[in-house]
């Protein structure tokens, strides 16, 4: 149980253009949803939680316009990668936990996004 | 304000030896924590996680962790490596209500040597 997918696994795009990237609870209702990107050989970064229906909440410096998150439903999050640039390379993870649930995050395999 | 550090970026064991991968946090109030595993170009697996249940915590693939609340300490340690243990390791620090935010320890990368 509790498992949390992404889609795709990996995308390479020109530079300007946009990517969304989707991240879904297949078991089970998520309450919140967090995305965060990596670096490589570097840890994880919150980029912005999002709780359904409501607006993201994002970290500082992280730019709400470039990075636009969608949470529509219980099972469904979306972060849009605008204009991308080489500099958004990178691997973006999502993960949800699960209404009236524990303390704990469930995370998507991740997504790779290399941007040219 | 809660904060994680992992002492070692890198730690390399032969295959058979006891691993050590050391986790300190700081927090104001009794935290949940827990220990990822991540293998190159994947998402993270679940390891172990302490809630403020027993203090030794035992998780899977033969990884156990002790929660030291004096010493502020959530060392992960394995009696035994194997060759497949070889990823990046991060130590997570959650307040138990609220947001579930997590804090990331910077990783411990383990080497196992054949």
């Amino acid at each position: 149980g509790a498992v949390v997918s992404q889609h795709p696994s990996r995308v390479i795009c020109k530079s300007g253009t946009s990517v969304k990237i989707e991240c879904r609870s297949l078991d089970f209702q998520a309450t919140t949803m967090f995305w965060y990107r990596q670096f490589p050989k570097q840890s994880l970064m919150l980029m912005a939680t999002s709780n359904e229906g409501s607006k993201a909440t994002y970290e500082q410096g992280v730019e709400k316009d470039k990075f636009l998150i969608n949470h529509a439903s219980l099972t469904l999050s979306t972060l849009t990668v605008t204009s991308a640039h080489p500099e958004d390379s990178s691997f973006y993870i999502c993960s949800a936990t699960i209404a009236g649930g524990v303390n704990e995050q469930f995370f998507g395999p991740g997504t790779r996004l290399t941007v040219l | 304000a809660q904060s994680v550090t992992q002492l070692d970026s890198h730690v390399s064991v032969s295959e058979g030896t006891p691993v050590l991968l050391r986790c300190n946090y700081s927090s104001s109030y009794s935290p949940s924590l827990f220990w990822y595993v991540q293998h190159p170009n994947k998402g993270l697996q679940l390891l172990l996680k302490y809630t403020s249940a027993a203090t030794l915590v035992k998780g899977i693939n033969g990884f156990e962790a002790e929660f030291k609340k004096s010493e502020t300490s959530f060392h992960l340690t394995k009696p035994s490596a194997h060759m497949s243990d070889a990823a990046e390791y991060f130590c997570v620090v959650s307040p138990t209500s609220g947001t579930y935010k997590y804090i990331f320890g910077t990783g411990t990368r383990l080497k196992v040597l054949a």
